[in-house]
């Protein structure tokens, strides 16, 4: 089984601060991403990795940087957080060349 | 620019009918489709799709129907069962590039016992 963890389930930030979002997966999956959802805009692509150190930018990359510095984890930063980045944050991966992702259980992120 | 679309953001049925919901798409370079479900704060499971060159998948209670010349897939779930309440995203990919998936804005399927 496929397995995606993501560091938080609830997260609460303040204004301004750097935050960080942990995603690893167990499957050695080439492709990762980071997506957004909100209520009516549906999933949201932020950024995404074909693999180890490459990162292409998404739909709505604005305010937001990712790393993958291995494989199995790819952290989505928020350099400096905005009441506009509150929303559930989605992590995914798949296998190079399959359509599938495998999503991981979200992060609620609240920006106060 | 919304490329997947999903017009009925929310579904009532009873238990035991059958829950259909739709999906249109404008980019036609796509090639193969998939439904999601998702439950409140977990992740987006997959539960079935289809390639371009067929007009029908079926997985036990789920069938998914394309219609290409239309730009249309519909997810058709019989009999319908409590369970199934959740939000479903229909999602779309296109074979040239990275298979990144579009996403519409999901229906909230409900599922009355």
């Amino acid at each position: 089984d496929v397995k995606v963890t993501q560091s938080s389930r609830y997260l609460v930030k303040r204004t301004g601060e750097k935050v960080f979002l942990e995603c690893v997966q167990d499957m050695d999956h080439e492709n990762m991403f980071w997506y957004r959802q909100d209520p009516g805009l549906g999933l949201r692509l932020i950024y995404f990795s074909y693999d180890v150190k490459m990162k292409e930018k998404g739909d709505i990359p604005e305010g937001y940087s990712v790393s993958r510095e291995k494989k199995e984890r790819f952290s989505l930063i928020l350099e400096s957080a905005s009441t506009n980045q509150t929303s559930m944050y989605l992590c995914a991966s798949k296998v190079g060349g399959a359509y599938e992702q495998y999503f991981g259980p979200g992060t609620r992120l609240t920006v106060t | 620019d919304q490329q997947v679309k999903q017009n009925s953001p929310s579904l009532s049925v009873q238990e035991g009918r059958i829950s259909i919901l739709n999906c249109d798409y404008t980019n036609s370079m796509f090639d193969y489709f998939l439904w999601y479900k998702k439950y409140p704060a977990e992740g987006p499971t997959f539960l079935i799709s289809i390639s371009s060159i067929k007009d029908k998948n079926e997985d036990g209670r789920f069938t998914v129907f394309l219609n290409k010349s239309a730009k249309h897939l519909s997810l058709h779930i019989v009999p319908s069962q409590p369970g199934d309440s959740a939000v479903y995203f229909c999602a779309a990919s296109a074979t040239t590039g990275a298979n990144n998936l579009f996403f519409g804005t999901g229906t909230r399927l409900t599922v009355i016992p």
